[in-house]
């Protein structure tokens, strides 16, 4: 079954940056694009970040746009996130998640566990 | 971008009721809209794509339906296990957008 496992989360210094890796199996990863989404603590679900299936294209939400870089290494089935430039605001769970069908979705219909980043002096 | 409201924000019933939620975009997403419900400390879980196709596995009590810049989640008869918080999402253009949840707490 598909599995979507998150690493490298931790705390860090405002400023600072993080990088993220998502390991992906049970499905064909080159097959379909991948999304990282976040949760602040008690809050609701925000957008970070899109890849194609392909890695050509890239989309960021507002709040992160010029400061994290999302890729993919479909040799590996890996997605990452490298995210720079942290404030408090982005302190959250990052989950990524697999959309629903092979090279353009609509949705998202599996979603790993989620690793936490916490942006703290 | 595309923003989507969703209400109530947070709406109290009892097992056995019908619960409707809505979700309002700010333009015209078509019919590009999924549903997602979450319980505390757990993942998010798909329910609905493309505003009324229900996602494998769903059961049947839950239902989508809308298009253009309104939509609705409706649970027939609710269930003890789907006490949890519901998310509307546009799919429509990037970036992707959820609504602010919709928490179905038991009256």
């Amino acid at each position: 079954q598909v599995q979507l496992v998150e690493s490298g989360g931790g705390v860090v210094q405002p400023g600072g940056s993080l990088r993220l890796s998502c390991a992906a199996s049970g499905f064909v990863f080159s097959n379909f694009g991948m999304k990282w989404v976040r949760q602040a603590p008690g809050k609701g679900l925000e957008y970070v970040s899109v890849i194609s299936y392909d890695g050509a294209l890239k989309f960021y939400g507002n709040s992160v746009k010029g400061r994290f870089t999302i890729s993919r290494d479909n040799s590996q089935n890996k997605l990452y996130l490298q995210m720079s430039s942290l404030s408090t605001d982005d302190t959250a769970v990052y989950y990524c998640a697999k959309e629903s069908q092979a090279y353009s979705s609509s949705s998202l219909d599996s979603w790993g566990q989620g690793t936490l980043v916490t942006v703290s002096s | 971008d595309i923003q989507m409201t969703q209400s109530p924000s947070s709406v109290s019933a009892s097992v056995g009721d019908r619960v409707t939620i809505t979700c309002r975009a700010s333009q015209d997403i078509s019919r590009l809209l999924a549903w997602y419900q979450q319980k505390p400390g757990r993942t998010p879980n798909l329910l609905i794509h493309d505003s009324s196709i229900l996602h494998n596995g769903v059961p049947s009590r839950f239902s989508g339906s809308g298009s253009g810049t309104d939509f609705t989640l409706t649970i027939s008869s609710l269930q003890p296990e789907d006490f949890a918080t519901y998310y509307c999402q546009q799919a429509k253009s990037f970036p992707w957008a959820f609504g602010q949840g919709t928490k179905v707490e038991n009256k």
